[in-house]
């Protein structure tokens, strides 16, 4: 079965610094992993993904992750932290061979930044 | 284009009534999925569709959950005899299909359901 792990519930930075939100994964395939983000009172919006390509993604605002498969890690990070960026994100592992309940959420974390 | 749309965004609801949330997909999506988010909570996952079928209901909480979805369209979830628990935000995603797992979901902007 798939599963994820976001190691930090609550991350604060402060503005103009970097941002790191860890995530690690299992799975018995080669998976499709995803992190998505939440703005307070909103949807989710997607950030950015990994299919098998490249394994260093770049996503939406800056952000991008590193796909690490001998570390099972799929890490979050954007060089400068900006206000709009304090949300909830969530990391994603896709399970190819179930039909339904195929994406699998890690509990989330909470970027909070500091002016 | 459009995107997944949800209504209403709010609701609020006595306890004991019934409720019937609403989704509509993005245009061509056979995948429809529900979800929860309680406060503070992630998603807990309710029911998903391929077409009008639902082949996997594993999610739903109990029998007073139900969902139905028309036409490759539209979804309504349904909660009868609502209880204080069952107040938490419920989103909607959709995906061109089911599987295969490049495919993203993309989701409305929720409802909020408050049971008072």
């Amino acid at each position: 079965a798939q599963s994820v792990t976001q190691l930090d519930s609550h991350v604060s930075v402060s503005e103009g610094t970097p941002v790191l939100l860890r995530c690690n994964y299992s799975s018995s395939y080669s998976p499709s992993l995803f992190w998505y983000v939440q703005h307070p009172n909103k949807g989710l919006q997607l950030l950015l993904k990994y299919t098998s390509a490249a394994t260093l993604v770049k996503g939406i605002n800056g952000f991008e992750a590193e796909f690490k498969k001998s570390e099972t890690s799929f890490h979050l990070t954007k060089p400068s932290a900006h206000m709009s960026d304090a949300a909830e994100y969530f990391c994603v592992v896709s399970d190819p061979y179930n039909y339904g309940q195929n994406f699998v959420f890690g509990p989330g974390t909470r970027l909070s930044v500091l002016p | 284009g459009a995107g997944v749309s949800q209504s209403p965004s709010n609701k609020v609801t006595e306890k004991g009534k019934d409720v019937e949330l609403r989704c509509d997909p993005i245009s061509g999506h056979t995948a429809l999925y529900w979800y929860r988010q309680s406060l503070g909570q992630g998603l807990e996952f309710l029911i998903y569709f391929q077409g009008n079928s639902a082949p996997d209901k594993s999610g739903l909480p109990s029998d007073r959950f139900s969902a139905e979805r028309t036409g490759g369209s539209v979804s309504t979830l349904t909660i009868q005899r609502t209880q204080q628990e069952d107040s938490a935000v419920y989103l909607c995603a959709s995906s061109p299909t089911s599987g295969g797992s490049s495919y993203e979901q993309y989701f409305g902007p929720g409802t909020r359901l408050t049971v008072t």
